[in-house]
């Protein structure tokens, strides 16, 4: 079964510095992964997706995540944060394109971003 | 302006009711997810579909169920059997099976048991 870890409960960083946040999951094959960003008592937005190809992916508001099969991670990053980014952050990882039909995401259990002047 | 539209908001029950949440989804996405959310514990999948008049049970479907009568509408029931049904519900819908893409979210309900 595809799980998802998010080590990091919470992270506090300056605003200005860089950030990492950091995901693994377990899939048998070549995964489908998202990063969502949740504001409180919000939904979801997607942020950025991978599904093949070049393993370094751009989204929005600044932030990339890399694809790194060898460790089974899928981490966030942006260089620079400004305060509207404080929220939780989400990764998922779905079936991807071998297990077609069986198509379900499967999220970690979230990392709360709080960023300090 | 296209999509996800959960209703109501906040959402407040008594021990032993029924109560059902809306989702209508207007973007023509063939997928529809009902998750749960509780502090800690990211989102949980209750039940999935893929088409009209078919669902799936996710990983905690126990005292909740659901109907896809219509592809625009995925309403959920938390029935009196479901023991902690205060939380935060999320429905999400993508467009099509095993293609490319990625779940679209609506704004959520919190649910309370008073």
């Amino acid at each position: 079964a595809q799980s998802v870890t998010q080590p990091d409960i919470h992270i506090t960083v300056s605003e200005g510095a860089s950030l990492e946040l950091r995901c693994n999951y377990s899939y048998g094959a070549t995964p489908y992964l998202f990063w969502y960003v949740q504001s409180p008592g919000q939904g979801l937005q997607l942020l950025l997706k991978y599904f093949s190809g070049d393993t370094l992916v751009q989204g929005i508001k600044g932030f990339e995540a890399e694809f790194k099969r060898s460790q089974s991670s899928f981490n966030l990053r942006k260089p620079s944060v400004h305060w509207s980014d404080a929220a939780e952050y989400f990764c998922a990882v779905g079936p991807g394109i071998s297990n077609f039909g069986n198509e379900k995401l499967t999220f970690g259990t979230g990392t709360r971003l709080t960023i300090i002047p | 302006d296209g999509g996800i539209t959960q209703s109501p908001k906040y959402l407040f029950r008594k021990e032993g009711q029924n109560v059902t949440l809306s989702c209508e989804q207007n973007l023509n996405h063939d997928a529809m997810y009902w998750y749960r959310q509780d502090p800690g514990q990211g989102l949980r999948l209750i039940y999935y579909s893929q088409i009209v008049n078919d669902f799936q049970k996710g990983d905690i479907a126990e005292g909740y169920s659901v109907s896809r009568e219509k592809k625009e509408s995925f309403p959920l029931t938390v029935t009196s059997a479901q023991k902690n049904p205060t939380a935060f519900y999320l429905c999400a819908s993508s467009p099509r099976r095993g293609m490319n893409t990625e779940a679209f979210f609506g704004q959520g309900t919190r649910l309370t048991v008073v």
